[in-house]
């Protein structure tokens, strides 16, 4: 079973920043906190990850508490084909690619 | 270039066939994956191999079988379709411990 909580569906306006939240509360130290999102029709597409630590990439930032409960994907200027499921997930570190585990996830609704 | 390509995209075919589903990966990675997405969207593993270890997911079937003939290909066999195998089936690879890239997928109706 997944072990991230996330709303089933958000909606955004087109160009505003889109902040999606997840819940971790069982997340161990050597686990990170990965995303992906699915386009409709199309293969899972990585987007970021982190452990500790706020990151920045060319697609979204991730904020994690410090307490790493939670943890909040920013799609900073959504358009809309950021229209997608986004997938939530912890994962321990080294050998943990069999444990990516895709719960429902939050459908994305991007609208104009 | 494609990263990761399956063939076919589309495979229909009727109960109790065998059927063989193509994957592979121009990225260097050294882990591939499988996974199952049903009706309800649901994205369940499959499989994972890499040349050492080959990690079952023990809910699925033996008539599922992964096979792979070199590090870039993994390759997935079903014998004895049932009705319950139509899915959309993605491959995926990494480098073990990173983040994976996933093929477009493999539409199978069993009809």
């Amino acid at each position: 079973d997944a072990k991230t909580t996330q709303p089933p569906s958000m909606d955004c306006a087109e160009g505003r920043a889109a902040n999606l939240p997840c819940n971790h509360s069982t997340i161990s130290g050597n686990e990170y906190v990965y995303w992906y999102r699915q386009i409709h029709s199309q293969g899972p597409q990585y987007i970021i990850h982190g452990l500790k630590n706020n990151e920045t990439n060319e697609m979204a930032s991730l904020i994690i508490t410090e307490d790493r409960k939670s943890s909040t994907l920013i799609l900073p200027h959504a358009t809309l084909r950021d229209t997608a499921v986004y997938y939530c997930i912890v994962r321990p570190a080294g050998t943990g690619g069999f444990k990516t585990i895709f719960g429902a996830g939050t459908r994305l609704f991007v609208k104009a | 270039d494609t990263a990761v390509s399956q063939t076919p995209k589309y495979l229909v075919t009727q109960m109790g066939n065998d059927k063989s589903i193509k994957c592979e990966q121009n990225l260097g990675h050294d882990t591939m994956y499988w996974y199952k997405q049903d009706s309800k969207k649901f994205l369940k593993i499959m499989f994972s191999y890499n040349n050492k270890e080959l990690i079952i997911n023990e809910t699925v079937p033996n008539r599922f079988s992964p096979k792979s003939p070199d590090k870039a290909h993994l390759n997935l066999h079903i014998n004895s379709l049932e009705l319950g195998d139509s899915a959309v089936y993605f491959c995926a690879s990494s480098q073990e411990g990173s983040e994976q890239f996933f093929g477009p997928g493999t539409r199978l109706t069993v009809l």
